[in-house]
C-alpha cells in the first residue's frame, strides 16, 4: 500500500525541540523529492520545507529557517524533520507529502499526503 | 513571495449547481498552479495540476482554467461529496505557497 505515516508529534514547551519522522511504503522513496506542509488549527495550509530526492538540496519557509532541518534516509525509507527552538506559532498538524516529480524534476505538486501528526507548543 | 488570493472565502450552493472558484496570484506563475480539496479531518487531495490537468481518479466534473495570474476551478454539477475546502498552490517560485482556501458549503 502506497502511504506515508508521520510520527513524533506531541506537546512540547516553547524553546524545546522535537523530531518528526515520516515512514514511506509502497513506492521507491529515493525517486521523489519530499515536503512538509503544516496546518494550524482552523487555518489553511502552509508549506514548511522540502528536500530533493537524494537529500542534496533543501528549502525552508522563512518562518522556520534556521530552526527546522529536513533530512532523509532513503535506505530506511524514512524522512525526518528536526524542529528546534519551537514557538507557539509552530502549533499545527504536520503533513509529510510526496512531490509528484521524479529525480531532479521538482518541485511539481503534492500527490501523496500522510495523515499528519499534531505538534502543540505550549507551556 | 507569491501571494495567492482565493475568492470567495465561502461559497454556498445546492447540489447540482455549478461552482466557480477563483485564485489570483500576485505575479505570474505561468501554468504552474494546482488545486487541492480538503475534507474535515482529512489530508488534502490533489485535484488539478498545471492549471487544467486532472489528477488520477478525479472526476470529469472538476476542471481548471486560467493562466499567468488568474485561475479558476470549476465543478460542473455539485455532488454531496464535493462540499469541502479548496486550496490553490503555485510551484513557480520558492517558497511554494497556497491560497487561503475557499470553503464550499451546502445551501
Amino acid at each position: 500500500q502506497v502511504q506515508l505515516v508521520e510520527s513524533g508529534g506531541g506537546l512540547v514547551q516553547p524553546g524545546r525541540s522535537l523530531r518528526l519522522s515520516c515512514a514511506a511504503s509502497g513506492f521507491t522513496l529515493s525517486s521523489n523529492a519530499m515536503h512538509w506542509v503544516r496546518q494550524a488549527p482552523g487555518e489553511g495550509l502552509e508549506w514548511v520545507a522540502a528536500i530533493s530526492y537524494d537529500g542534496s538540496n533543501t528549502y525552508n519557509a522563512d518562518s522556520v529557517k534556521g530552526r527546522f532541518t529536513f533530512s532523509r534516509d532513503n535506505s530506511k525509507n524514512t524522512l525526518y524533520l528536526q524542529m528546534d527552538s519551537l514557538r507557539r506559532e509552530d502549533t499545527a498538524v504536520y503533513y509529510c507529502v510526496r512531490d509528484s516529480g521524479y529525480g531532479s524534476t521538482w518541485p511539481l505538486y503534492f500527490d501523496l499526503w500522510g495523515r499528519g501528526t499534531l505538534v502543540s507548543v505550549s507551556s | 513571495e507569491i501571494v495567492l488570493t482565493q475568492s470567495p472565502a465561502t461559497l454556498s450552493l445546492p447540489p447540482g449547481e455549478r461552482a466557480t472558484l477563483s485564485c489570483r496570484a500576485s505575479q505570474s506563475v505561468r501554468s504552474y498552479l494546482a488545486w487541492y480539496q480538503q475534507k474535515p479531518g482529512q489530508a488534502p487531495r490533489l485535484l488539478i495540476y498545471d492549471v487544467s490537468n486532472r489528477a488520477t481518479g478525479i472526476p470529469a466534473r472538476f476542471s481548471g482554467s486560467g493562466s499567468e495570474t488568474d485561475f479558476t476551478l470549476t465543478i460542473s454539477s455539485l455532488e454531496p461529496e464535493d462540499f469541502a475546502v479548496y486550496y490553490c498552490q503555485q510551484r513557480r517560485y520558492w517558497p511554494l505557497t497556497f491560497g487561503q482556501g475557499t470553503r464550499l458549503e451546502i445551501k
